[in-house]
């Protein structure tokens, strides 16, 4: 199994300039979550998703769209990039049949916005 | 809403002694699960340990151990033995039974262990 998996590894863009960051899971989760880190910040949920055709917003949604349509796959979009999304991005991924409650990160997006 | 709050942005530790990391978290939720995810410099998150809050005994992985006070909502953890490549950041992470798609992260604990 690749586990959790994210494209690109590292992105510039400029102000203004939309974006997909890609994250997409092998081992069959429902649950898929996006998360952003910033310095003395910890991890913060952006969105997440229960299932194909679920999502919804978590603590800082502002400036990012995702959709669902398939169980592995799970991108999260950036319309319109402003300096302040400058950040590592996470996607995660987890059963509700697991009973660790434990969440499978992917390696991370590091994202610079000029 | 939960809140975690870790209070030690940054530790140091020499080499083969033990360190403790503080975690303390807001919630009134009764049954819920503690975790430790430790960031290396390369960025991975992994876990370290959980705690099922419904246990009273404190999970153990190996050098790593929880003590766990429920009533006080403090969950520390202790690195024995330390070694260099424990060197990282240590999140303190919660989340809700039924809501295991959301975990709430502390700020982190920056790690350091000298030779």
């Amino acid at each position: 199994n690749a586990g959790v998996t994210q494209t690109p590894k590292f992105q510039v863009l400029k102000t203004g300039q939309s974006m997909t960051l890609q994250c997409a899971q092998d081992m069959n989760h429902e649950y898929m979550s996006w998360y952003r880190q910033d310095p003395g910040m910890g991890l913060r949920l952006i969105h997440y998703s229960v299932g194909a055709g679920i999502t919804d917003q978590g603590e800082v949604p502002n400036g990012y769209n995702v959709s669902r349509s398939t169980t592995e796959d799970f991108p999260l979009r950036l319309l319109s990039a402003a300096p302040s999304q400058t950040s590592v991005y996470f996607c995660a991924s987890n059963s509700p049949r697991d009973t660790a409650y434990e969440q499978y990160f992917g390696p991370g997006t590091r994202l610079t916005v000029t | 809403a939960q809140t975690v709050t870790q209070s030690q942005p940054e530790m140091s530790v020499q080499e083969a002694e033990t360190v403790t990391l503080s975690c303390t978290y807001d919630t009134s939720e009764s049954n819920y699960y503690l975790f430790w995810y430790k960031q290396p410099p390369s960025r991975q998150m992994i876990l370290v340990i959980r705690q099922e809050a419904y246990k009273q005994q404190n999970a153990t992985e190996n050098r790593f151990s929880v003590n766990f006070q429920k009533a006080a909502k403090s969950f520390s953890l202790k690195i024995s033995d330390s070694q260099l490549g424990d060197t990282a950041m240590y999140f303190c992470a919660f989340t809700t039974l039924g809501g295991s798609e959301k975990l709430v992260f502390g700020k982190g604990t920056k790690l350091t262990v000298n030779p």
